[in-house]
C-alpha cells in the first residue's frame, strides 16, 4: 500500500531560523512529488519535483527529491512569521493520483 | 479572478439530513476533485472528474455522490449525513497534469 510520512509532525522555531521539513514515501509507479502550503484555508502549490537531485527554488524556499532513497526535503531559510503554516507533501503515481501526507505544522515565533 | 469557489463555508447537519456542497472554477480546467481533510490525516480523495461528463470514485466514496454539471461546476451530495462525515471538504481543479488549485473549504459538522 502506498505510504507517505512527513516529519516532524510539528515544529516551533524563531524568526530568522532555517528549517528543514522531511517527506518519505513508498509509492508504486511514482511519477512526481508536490509540496503545498496550507495556512488557514486552501492549500497553495509550492513545488513539483520530478527529477532526483535537482533543486527547485522560490525565494527563501527550496526543495529537492531523492528518488533512490525515496524522500524529499523542503528548506525554508530566514523564516518569517508568514511562513507559519502546515506544509503538505504529496507524491503522485503514474495515474496522476496524489497520495497526501498528514503535514508538518510549522510555527514561527517573532 | 476568483479561482475555485465553494459554498457554503460552514454547515451543521443532523444525522440523516442531506445536503449538496457546491464548487465552481473559472480557470477553464478540465479536472475537478473533492477531498476531505480530517485532523492528523492527509487529504483523502472522495471523487474526481477528469473531464466534463465523467466522474470516478476516489479513496473514500461511500456515503457521497457527485455531479459534474458542466465544465465549471462539480457538486458533492451527502444523501444521509452521518457523524463520521464531519470534516473539512475541499474542492480542487487542475489543468491537464498540472498542480491542483483548491477552494477555501467547507467545514461540515454532523451531530
Amino acid at each position: 500500500e502506498d505510504k507517505v510520512v512527513q516529519s516532524p509532525l510539528s515544529l516551533v522555531v524563531h524568526e530568522g531560523d532555517t528549517v528543514t521539513l522531511n517527506c518519505s514515501y513508498e509509492v508504486t509507479n511514482f511519477r512526481s512529488l508536490l509540496w503545498y502550503k496550507q495556512e488557514k484555508k486552501a492549500p497553495t502549490f509550492l513545488f513539483m519535483l520530478t527529477s532526483s537531485g535537482i533543486e527547485k527554488k522560490s525565494g527563501r524556499l527550496s526543495s529537492i527529491l531523492d528518488k533512490k532513497e525515496l524522500f524529499s526535503i523542503l528548506n525554508i531559510t530566514a523564516t518569517q512569521t508568514g511562513d507559519s503554516a502546515v506544509y503538505l507533501c504529496a507524491p503522485e503515481d503514474s495515474n496522476y493520483q496524489l497520495i497526501w501526507g498528514a503535514g508538518t505544522k510549522l510555527i514561527i515565533k517573532p | 479572478n476568483a479561482g475555485v469557489t465553494q459554498t457554503p463555508k460552514f454547515q451543521v447537519l443532523k444525522t440523516g439530513q442531506s445536503m449538496t456542497l457546491q464548487c465552481a472554477q473559472d480557470m477553464n480546467h478540465n479536472s475537478m476533485y473533492w477531498y476531505r481533510q480530517d485532523p492528523g490525516m492527509g487529504l483523502r480523495l472522495i471523487y474526481y472528474s477528469a473531464s466534463e461528463g465523467t466522474t470516478d470514485k476516489g479513496e473514500v466514496p461511500n456515503g457521497y455522490n457527485v455531479s459534474r454539471l458542466n465544465k465549471r461546476e462539480f457538486s458533492l451530495r451527502l444523501e444521509s449525513a452521518a457523524p463520521s462525515q464531519t470534516s473539512v471538504y475541499f474542492c480542487a481543479s487542475s489543468d491537464f497534469r498540472g498542480p491542483l488549485h483548491f477552494g477555501n473549504g467547507t467545514r461540515l459538522t454532523v451531530t
